[in-house]
């Protein structure tokens, strides 16, 4: 089975600088797909940045950017040059190729100006 | 644009009260889940269906069924509403084609069982 671990339930940051949020994953499958998801307080869970485990380049989404290591099956979000608006809740997701999805506990990430 | 809909933001039942949640996609998505998000647990599948009529188990069934008759539509019964289904329910849906789409996800129902 699949597992998807974020140690940090909670962290912070100063306004403008910038923040990696960590996740690792479990599997035995060489063909899936990794990414993050935002759930501002209460607002809609978005998507923020999808990688595919068959690319080496790590993704890019402006801000947000992606640590795909897959070799030690980490997968940590970097976001760069923090704003307010990126208060929320992030998860860590795994989709596997049963179209099932795997989703961390979450880390509560608070901007302060 | 995208959109997941769910029938309520927010709910409060009674213990035992017979409880249905609504959730309708726009997007032709095959597959349909529900989860229940509780803090520090995450996101919980309770339910996911890849068709019309389809449904499958997920991790946390008990307590819960599900029913899908048209491919938009798909629906979370609490057959006996109990106080520890009291929770965040979220729907999501996707497409079932090959490529690693995303999930799309509705606004949430806060459920609370009193």
């Amino acid at each position: 089975a699949q597992t998807v671990t974020q140690s940090q339930p909670e962290m912070s940051v100063q306004e403008a600088e910038t923040v990696t949020l960590s996740c690792t994953y479990d599997t035995s499958e060489s063909n899936y797909y990794l990414f993050w998801y935002k759930q501002p307080p209460s607002r809609q869970m978005i998507l923020v940045i999808r990688q595919e485990a068959y690319k080496q380049q790590n993704a890019t989404e402006n801000r947000f950017s992606v640590n795909f290591q897959k070799a030690a099956k980490s997968f940590s979000l970097k976001i760069s040059d923090s704003q307010l608006g990126d208060t929320a809740m992030y998860f860590c997701a795994f989709r596997d190729t049963g179209n099932q999805f795997y989703f961390g506990t979450g880390t509560s990430l608070t901007v302060i100006p | 644009d995208v959109k997941v809909t769910q029938s309520s933001r927010y709910l409060v039942k009674r213990t035992g009260e017979k409880v249905f949640l609504e959730c309708v996609q726009d997007m032709d998505h095959e597959n349909m889940f529900w989860y229940r998000q509780d803090p520090g647990l995450g996101l919980r599948l309770i339910y996911f269906s890849y068709d019309v009529k389809m449904k499958e188990k997920g991790d946390i069934p008990e307590g819960y069924s599900v029913s899908r008759e048209k491919k938009e539509r798909f629906s979370l019964i609490l057959e006996s509403a109990s106080t520890n289904q009291t929770s965040m329910y979220l729907c999501a849906s996707t497409s079932g084609l090959a490529g690693g789409r995303e999930q799309y996800f509705g606004p949430g129902t806060r459920l609370t069982v009193t």
